[in-house]
């Protein structure tokens, strides 16, 4: 298996502009995780799925953060409008209880 | 809900020696504890995990205890290499795997 697969690996964005990250979980995995990781706020969770179903976002920042699961094998985060402070890399997770959560290679966002 | 303090944020061993990193949480409810090590440029990988159920854990030259009363967990690592080198998290559940809160991470420093 490739492991949890992020693109892109590099984003570079003006603010104001939209922006999709995307991930595939591993096959076979039930659960899919998004994450934020800064300097000052550490690893964050944004929002988690079961089943292709959001279970917790209460760690999305705001209303300009949605994330979306089309299926089992599919999913985005995405920011519009994009503000300079969303400069994070961005990781995404998949796994299944009660093993571990495997991660990605994140999506390191800046927004100018 | 549940908060994570991470000690010390960086720690300079030289090769060979003992290294020992703590956490402390505040939910008396979390019931699952994974360490994360994380190299440069990657995503976080498990390396070993403990249940509330347990008091210690070892896995070759790394072990992990928890004291449920005081709240806090360790993590030792022993013979330590160069490669050990990287940033170490440890987390803390409440929901099992499911919902982690992460310490603010460990950089190590192994020096040949």
């Amino acid at each position: 298996d490739a492991g949890v697969i992020q693109s892109p690996r590099h984003e570079v964005t003006e603010m104001g502009q939209e922006v999709t990250l995307r991930c595939k979980p591993i096959s076979g995995h039930d659960y899919l995780f998004w994450y934020r990781q800064t300097m000052m706020r550490g690893l964050e969770l944004l929002i988690y799925f079961n089943n292709n179903v959001p279970i917790d976002d209460s760690g999305m920042p705001e209303d300009r953060f949605s994330a979306k699961m089309p299926n089992a094998s599919f999913s985005t985060l995405k920011i519009q409008p994009s503000e300079p402070r969303d400069s994070a890399v961005y990781f995404c997770a998949s796994g299944s209880p009660p093993y571990e959560q495997f991660f990605g290679p994140g999506t390191r966002l800046t927004v100018l | 809900g549940e908060n994570v303090e991470q000690h010390p944020s960086t720690l300079s061993v030289q090769e060979g020696d003992s290294a020992v990193i703590k956490c402390t949480y505040s939910d008396s409810a979390s019931n699952y504890f994974p360490w994360y090590k994380q190299e440069l440029g990657k995503g976080p990988q498990l390396i070993i995990d403990i249940r509330s159920n347990v008091g210690e854990k070892k896995d070759q030259r790394i072990a992990v205890t928890l004291n449920k009363t005081a709240k806090h967990f360790s993590l030792h690592i022993t013979e330590t290499q160069p490669e050990d080198s990287a940033v170490y998290f440890c987390a803390a559940s409440t929901k099992g795997f499911q919902k982690l809160v992460f310490g603010t991470g460990t950089r190590l420093l192994v020096s040949p």
